[in-house]
């Protein structure tokens, strides 16, 4: 039982680069979620999905897709990186109780 | 709309101090409340809950009473450690919406 997992764990983009940031997870949670965590900001939420086909927006959607075409995975995809998105991104799994379950995150610069 | 206000850190603390960090909350319907631990390069992990009003949420000598008269969840731990250094996060459930709110994060040091 692995819980949540990211990857890459760290990565460096320059600006105008896309890439897409993977999440998976083995509970069968229904509610996934991506958020970003910048110093003395706390959590933001960027998108987030209740179940297979299901995605809306967070506080901080902008530049940010995501897609949720099976229960377990929940990618998040940087269209065109700026610098305003060097961010340290978690990934959640919310189970019946909304407990979340938190991915190790990772760390994106963005040059 | 929902939010959560977090007491401003960081706090420094000895060993086997009285830790308290405030943390109080407005919200549509009755969400369940959490307070999550992060450990540096770690991700954020439950350190207790309570789901209703006047429940107490406890693990690991630290404890938070859901007070719906106050709109509060008090973090407390009676002796702290070193080990307890980490930063600590205020968390709403998702009551009636759809979506969890945090509080900005409280980074907690303690010193031997």
């Amino acid at each position: 039982n692995a819980g949540v997992t990211q990857t890459p764990k760290f990565q460096v983009l320059k600006t105008g680069q896309s890439m897409t940031l993977q999440c998976a997870q083995d509970m069968n949670h229904e509610y996934m979620s991506w958020y970003r965590q910048d110093p003395g900001m706390g959590l933001r939420l960027i998108h987030y999905s209740v179940g297979a086909g299901i995605t809306d927006q967070g506080e901080v959607p902008n530049g940010y897709n995501v897609s949720r075409s099976t229960t377990e995975d929940f990618p998040l995809r940087l269209l065109s990186a700026a610098p305003s998105q060097t961010s340290v991104y978690f990934c959640a799994s919310t189970d019946s109780t909304d407990t979340q379950y938190f991915g190790p995150g990772t760390r994106l610069t963005v040059l | 709309g929902n939010s959560v206000t977090q007491m401003e850190g960081p706090v420094t603390l000895s060993e086997e101090a009285f830790l308290t960090i405030n943390c109080t909350y407005t919200a549509t319907g009755y969400p369940s409340l959490f307070w999550y631990v992060q450990y540096p390069g770690e991700g954020l992990q439950l350190l207790l809950k309570a789901t209703k009003a006047d429940d107490k949420g406890s693990n690991k000598g630290f404890e938070a009473t859901y007070r719906k008269e106050t709109t509060s969840f008090h973090l407390e731990k009676g002796s702290v450690q070193v080990s307890d250094s980490a930063v600590y996060f205020c968390a709403l459930g998702r009551g009636t919406g759809n979506q969890f709110y945090f509080g900005t994060g409280t980074s907690l040091t303690v010193i031997p």
